[in-house]
C-alpha cells in the first residue's frame, strides 16, 4: 500500500532554517508529484507547491518563494522540504501529499504530518 | 488567488442527509476536491474533480458542481461522520483550500 511517513516534531529558533523529509513507499517515487501542505494553528490550509522527482522540477506558491525549498532524493524514495528564516508564523503542521491519478487530481495520499514549532 | 468560501459549521442528526457548499470567487472548471479531516488526523481523500469517488470511500458520499459553486453530500449521515471537510481547487495557481466546514452530530 502507498505510504508517505514523515519526520518528527521540530523545535527551532527564529531566523533558523529546518528541512522534513517524506518516505515514499508502495509505488513508483519518480512517477508522481509530491506536494507540500501546512496547516496552520486555525486550521486554515495552504498549498506550498510540488516536486516532481523523476526529473528533479519544482513549483511554488509565490508566497513560499525564498521560504520553502523541495528536493527528492530518488535513491531512498524521499522528499525534503527545507524552510528558512524561520518566524514563529511558520509554526504549523507540515504534510507531504502525492497527487491522485493525474496531476489536477488533487491529493490523494497523505503522510500524518510533521509540527514545527517555531520558538526561542 | 482564488478564494473557496466554505460555511464554518453545521450541526445534523444521524440518519439525515446534509450538503456542505464550496463557493469559488473565480471558475475552477471540474477541478474541486473533497477531504475529511478529523482532529489529529490528516486529511483524507474523498472526492476528486468535483463529483468522483475515491477508492475506499462509501457511496453515502457524493459530490456535484462545476465552475464556481460545489457540493459535498452525505445520505445518510453516520456518526463517524463528525470531522471538518474541506475543499481544495487545483484548476488556478495558487492552488487553494476553503476554510473547512465543521460537521457535527446532534
Amino acid at each position: 500500500q502507498i505510504q508517505l511517513q514523515q519526520s518528527g516534531t521540530e523545535l527551532v529558533k527564529p531566523a533558523s532554517s529546518v528541512k522534513i523529509s517524506c518516505k515514499a513507499s508502495g509505488y513508483t517515487f519518480t512517477s508522481n508529484y509530491m506536494h507540500w501542505i501546512r496547516q496552520l494553528p486555525g486550521n486554515g490550509l495552504e498549498w506550498i507547491g510540488w516536486i516532481y522527482p523523476g526529473n528533479g522540477n519544482s513549483k511554488y506558491n509565490q508566497k513560499f518563494d525564498g521560504k520553502a525549498t523541495l528536493t527528492a532524493d530518488k535513491s531512498s524514495s524521499t522528499a525534503y522540504m527545507q524552510l528558512s528564516s524561520l518566524t514563529s508564523e511558520d509554526s504549523a503542521v507540515y504534510f507531504c501529499a502525492r497527487d491522485g491519478t493525474y496531476y489536477y487530481d488533487g491529493f490523494a495520499y497523505w503522510g500524518q504530518g510533521t509540527l514545527v514549532t517555531v520558538s526561542s | 488567488d482564488t478564494v473557496l468560501t466554505q460555511s464554518p459549521a453545521l450541526a445534523v442528526s444521524p440518519g439525515e442527509r446534509v450538503s456542505i457548499s464550496c463557493r469559488a470567487s473565480e471558475g475552477v472548471n471540474s477541478y474541486m476536491h473533497w477531504y475529511q479531516q478529523k482532529p489529529g488526523q490528516q486529511p483524507k481523500y474523498l472526492i476528486y474533480e468535483a463529483s468522483n469517488l475515491a477508492s475506499g470511500v462509501p457511496a453515502r458520499f457524493s459530490g456535484s458542481g462545476s465552475g464556481t459553486d460545489f457540493t459535498l453530500t452525505i445520505d445518510p449521515v453516520e456518526a463517524d461522520d463528525t470531522a471538518t471537510y474541506f475543499c481544495q481547487q487545483s484548476w488556478n495557481d495558487p492552488w487553494t483550500f476553503g476554510g473547512g466546514t465543521k460537521l457535527e452530530l446532534k
